[in-house]
């Protein structure tokens, strides 16, 4: 089982439109979700992180963890062409090495 | 700060052949690793290093071997390219186990045919 599922997508949205990505992960005992953006031909970037249960916000930008269901998303609200990207989602253990560990990725488009 | 420099971004290598991966960082991280990212299958860690001196095997470690002599350096070395071994690069680092932020490099794309 992997550590981690994500949504493949691809998603293709209008400009302004409200975005939601999504992964679930397996083992309750992870403690870190971060989203990273990686734009083509680029590496990832970090983007948002949290370690509760909930939502954090930055900006167009909110990280929703459930820690009772191992779900979480990201939703981008106003969605611009400037967030044509992959998303990746990613947790990690901070006692295994400092290893993280990545979704496959969400590619997507936001059409002017 | 230059941040994450991977040399070469672009590598073609005929089968058998062999190479090396250059990753250069200059922010004093302890931690690095390499990935490879292959299309729909997301990072996969191969290696990652918590200092000099010390590397430990990540998810795919085979036909891969690193060394980390320094703070700054942790290269990928491929021994006997194949086939299996296409994919685009990336080094990153990271501070320490209180970061939750890897810094990436620009990648390196590898076509072994």
């Amino acid at each position: 089982q992997k550590e981690v599922e994500q949504d493949p997508g691809p998603l293709s949205v209008p400009e302004g439109a409200i975005v939601s990505l999504n992964c679930t992960y397996s083992n309750s005992a992870f403690q870190y979700f971060m989203w990273y953006r990686q734009y083509s031909r680029k590496g990832p970037e970090l983007l948002m992180y949290t370690y509760s249960s909930g939502n954090k916000e930055d900006g167009r930008f909110t990280a929703q963890v459930d820690k009772s269901s191992k779900y979480i998303s990201l939703f981008i609200r106003d969605s611009q062409p400037s967030d044509s990207a992959t998303y990746l989602c990613a947790i990690r253990l901070i006692d295994t090495g400092n290893q993280f560990y990545f979704g496959t990725g969400t590619s997507l488009t936001v059409i002017p | 700060n230059a941040g994450v420099t991977q040399t070469p971004k672009f590598r073609i290598l005929k089968i058998g052949q062999s190479m090396t991966l250059q990753c250069t960082q200059d922010m004093n991280h302890n931690y690095m690793y390499w990935y490879r990212q292959d299309p729909g299958m997301g990072l996969k860690l191969i290696y990652y290093s918590v200092g000099a001196g010390i590397t430990d095997k990540g998810e795919v470690p085979n036909g891969y071997n690193v060394s980390r002599s320094t703070t700054e350096d942790f290269p990928l070395r491929l021994e006997l390219a194949a086939p299996s071994q296409t994919s685009v690069y990336f080094c990153a680092s990271s501070y320490g186990t209180a970061s939750h932020e890897q810094y990436f490099g620009p990648g390196t794309r590898l076509t072994v045919t």
